[in-house]
């Protein structure tokens, strides 16, 4: 049974324009959210993080925003930019290091 | 920079073939993960350690072992290769025990026939 749901396999979004991307979790003990992203032929790298404390989390471009009562996790990427188009997912963890990940949203940005 | 490296990017097996796929990283990490990729299933952990001559069996071990003789080294081994296992497979790496970010390899792609 899938704990981390990415429900949207693929998106498309014009270059300049916002990309949402969304995460939904069952598990409410999960603790601390992060997104990754990878280019094809390589391994994913982090993108962003945010603690179950907050709400909103922001790194330049980037926004990370959890509702913890709705167990939904999204990303916000603005201005996406063509460098953008890559895979994303989300991953969770709880108590320990471990991570559990999202089946992944395959983000494509259309100049 | 942290550096994960794995030994091989492309791999072709037969089936019943015991397979290694060697993952090395640089930055004296505590922890080292196995996971594989597959569509539509996201990543997911095969196996981990903790520390050297320690192991932990994620989410999917069957059909696998791993190996960490060295606190830089970390084996994945295929007991008896099957079609089922063909994959990307991806080594990461984290500085235990606060930090929750993962850094990973480049990813080994095998495919068994």
């Amino acid at each position: 049974d899938q704990q981390v749901k990415q429900n949207s396999p693929s998106l498309s979004v014009q270059e300049g324009r916002i990309s949402i991307l969304n995460c939904d979790y069952t598990n409410s003990m999960f603790d601390y959210f992060l997104w990754y992203k990878k280019y094809p032929a390589e391994g994913p790298t982090f993108l962003i993080s945010i603690s179950s404390i907050k709400d909103k989390n922001e790194d330049g471009r980037f926004t990370v925003f959890l509702n913890k009562s709705a167990k939904h996790l999204s990303l916000h990427i603005v201005p996406s930019q063509p460098g953008d188009s890559a895979v994303y997912f989300c991953a969770l963890v709880f108590g320990n290091e471990k991570l559990t990940f999202g089946t992944g949203t395959r983000l494509t940005i259309i100049p | 920079d942290v550096k994960v490296t794995q030994s091989s990017r492309y791999l072709v097996k037969r089936t019943g073939e015991k397979v290694f796929l060697e993952c090395v990283q640089d930055m004296d990490h505590e922890n080292m993960f196995w996971y594989r990729q597959d569509p539509g299933l996201g990543l997911r952990l095969i196996y981990f350690s903790y520390d050297v001559k320690m192991k932990e069996k994620g989410d999917i071990p069957e059909g696998y072992s791993v190996s960490r003789e060295k606190k830089e080294r970390f084996s994945l081994i295929l007991e008896s290769a099957s079609t089922n296992q063909t994959s990307m497979y991806l080594c990461a790496s984290s500085l235990a025990p606060d930090s929750y970010e993962q850094y990973f390899g480049p990813g080994t792609r095998l495919t068994v026939t």
